[in-house]
Formats: C-alpha cells, structure tokens, sequence
C-alpha cells in the first residue's frame, strides 16, 4: 500500500538557521502532497501543498517541491524562528481524495533562540 | 474559516468505562475521521465515514466503535476503556483532498 517516510526527530536548530525535513513515499498513481504542522497543544494544520509534479507548496516561509522521479517532497525553510517549534507531517492523498490520507510519522523541530 | 470542534480537551477515565468523544464540523463536509496519535507512532487511523450512517474501518479498529448519525457529528465509542487507549485523539472532516483537524482530546485511562 502506499506510505510516507520522512526522516526521524528531534531537529533541534538555532534561530535562522537553515531547515530541511525530508520526505519520501511511495505510491500507485499519482498522489497529492501535504506538508501539516501541529503546534504544541494544537490539532494539525495544512501547511502547504503540491498536486502535480514540480509544483511548489510554499506557506509562511516554508516550501516544498514535487519530485516525481525522485518520489519526494521535501520541506525546507531559509531562516527558522522560534514560533516554528511544532511537530511536521508529510502525507499523500490518491488523485479522488476519497481514500484517508496517509501520513508520516512526524518529525519534531526545536528551534532555540 | 472550516471550524471542527471536539467535546473535550482532556478527559480522565476509568478501566472498564465507557467513552464518548464526540467530533462537530461546520461546513457540511461529507468525509470525517478518528484518529489516534502516540509517540513515535504518528497518526493512526481508527475509523472514517464518508456519509451519515457509513463506517469503515481504518488500521487500528479494534476496541473502537463509531456513530454517525448526522452529517456534522461523528462519534467515537469506547466501549470498555482500557490502559492502552491512553492517548490523544484526534477527530478531522474533509472536502476533497484536504482535512481540517480538530484541536484534540487528551484521554488518559487509569
């Protein structure tokens, strides 16, 4: 069936540092992308997403490109700040939307002033 | 603004009780989910419904039962709390490709 693999926490980070938070899957067809984020205290939200090949979710800083030859979507943000701390969730959805999405495991990010 | 709102936001229960958690959207969308969320096990998918009165089962069904008796409100039974079902819930509804979350209910059983 199909999954999600993106790449295990904690990533604790320096104020303006650089982040990338890795993601794979692998699926029949032609899924859509998501990148969610949960906040402490908080249920998911979407952050971004991608429908097709080499498009480009981006939101609030963060984006996320649509690699089809690679089957990844990785998340990546120039410059974090602190109220980025949350936990990142990698998932896909097949074309209908009719199926539940499937999600990473999450990964938790630290960033320290 | 998709609003989904959950009946508890932590909830003490009893081994042997049983649990109501109860899930409310307000934008008439047809598909609505369960899920769990533990360390290091990501989100686990309990039940889902894509109408009033349907119900399938996702990967950890087991020690769970749902009710959907009206398209906004989907709910999750637990018919005899146990230890293990210490966890956070969380309820999601969806058009489409897309699914809004609820803040979640934090259920301890002792």
């Amino acid at each position: 069936g199909d999954s999600v693999t993106q790449m295990e926490g904690p990533v604790t980070l320096s104020e303006e540092a650089f982040l990338t938070i890795n993601c794979t899957y692998t699926a029949t067809g032609y899924p859509s992308l998501f990148w969610y984020v949960q906040y402490p205290g908080e249920g998911l939200q979407l952050l971004l997403k991608a429908t097709k090949a080499d498009d480009k979710g981006s939101n609030k800083g963060f984006e996320a490109t649509y690699r089809k030859e690679t089957t990844s979507f990785h998340l990546e943000k120039g410059s974090v700040q602190v109220s980025d701390s949350a936990v990142y969730f990698c998932a896909l959805s097949d074309r209908s939307g009719n199926t539940p999405l499937v999600f990473g495991k999450g990964t938790r990010l630290s960033v320290i002033a | 603004d998709v609003k989904v709102t959950q009946s508890s936001r932590y909830l003490v229960k009893r081994t042997g009780e049983k649990v109501f958690l109860e899930c409310v959207q307000d934008m008439d969308h047809e598909n609505m989910f369960w899920y769990r969320q533990d360390p290091g096990l990501g989100l686990r998918l309990i039940y889902f419904s894509y109408d009033v009165k349907m119900k399938e089962k996702g990967d950890i069904p087991e020690g769970y039962s749902v009710s959907r008796e009206k398209k906004e409100r989907f709910s999750l039974i637990l018919e005899s709390a146990s230890t293990n079902q210490t966890s956070m819930y969380l309820c999601a509804s969806s058009f489409v490709l897309e699914q809004f979350f609820g803040p979640g209910t934090r259920l301890t059983v002792l």
